[in-house]
């Protein structure tokens, strides 16, 4: 199995213009969940999804950021528009149970 | 409140043991885990415990966990310098689904 895929690697945006972050989870998982990391505040759960379906996005940091799930095998997180605090590293992570299984996550940097 | 804490730094010889602690405040988390991130990477799961549990072995990984003081200790037997990495703490309150991280605590593996 390839693991959780993410898209891009990294982005350089500037203040304003909207990003878009992909996600590929691991194939039968059923769980899939975005966390930002930054320095200040550490691994944070913005959104997750059960069956497609938002969970919980009691994390999400404002009405700025946006997250869907299209199908089982795909999600997109949106800033639009991006700021400047918004640079961090965004990970991906989907699970089939009780262990979460991580992507190699999108090091974002708005000027 | 959900916190779960960490010592940020430990430095320790090659071929010591290693061990890294954790408290967290939620009581009904019914899983704990262990994560590593290595520089650039995204977070791979060590290893995890059941809250029923006092004891995990993993090779030349121990988990043990204290319910009683909500304290959780990863033990690496024969640390390697590829076992520099972040180490993060994480509970779950509320279900295996959310997790809580720590702010993680860097291992350096000096020769």
């Amino acid at each position: 199995d390839a693991g959780v895929i993410q898209s891009p690697r990294h982005e350089v945006t500037e203040m304003g213009q909207e990003v878009t972050l992909r996600c590929k989870p691991i194939s039968g998982h059923d769980y899939l969940f975005w966390y930002r990391q930054t320095m200040m505040r550490g691994l944070e759960l913005l959104i997750y999804f059960n069956n497609n379906v938002p969970i919980d996005d009691s994390g999400m940091p404002e009405d700025r950021f946006s997250a869907k799930m299209p199908n089982a095998s795909f999600s997109t997180l949106k800033i639009q528009p991006s700021e400047p605090r918004d640079s961090a590293v965004y990970f991906c992570a989907s699970s089939g149970g009780e262990t979460q299984y991580f992507g190699p996550g999108t090091r974002l940097l708005v000027l | 409140g959900e916190d779960v804490e960490q010592s940020l730094f430990l430095s320790v010889r090659e071929g010591d043991s290693s061990v890294i602690n954790c408290t967290y405040t939620d009581s009904s988390s019914t899983y704990l885990y262990w994560y590593k991130q290595e520089p650039g990477a995204g977070l791979q799961l060590l290893t995890y415990i059941f809250s029923n549990m006092d004891m995990k072995q993993d090779q030349r990984l121990t988990v043990l966990l204290n319910k009683k003081d909500k304290h959780l200790s990863l033990r690496i037997a024969d640390t390697q310098t590829g076992d520099s990495a972040i180490y993060f703490c994480a509970e779950t309150p509320g279900g295996y689904n959310k997790l809580i991280f720590g702010a993680g605590t860097r291992l350096a593996v000096h020769p």
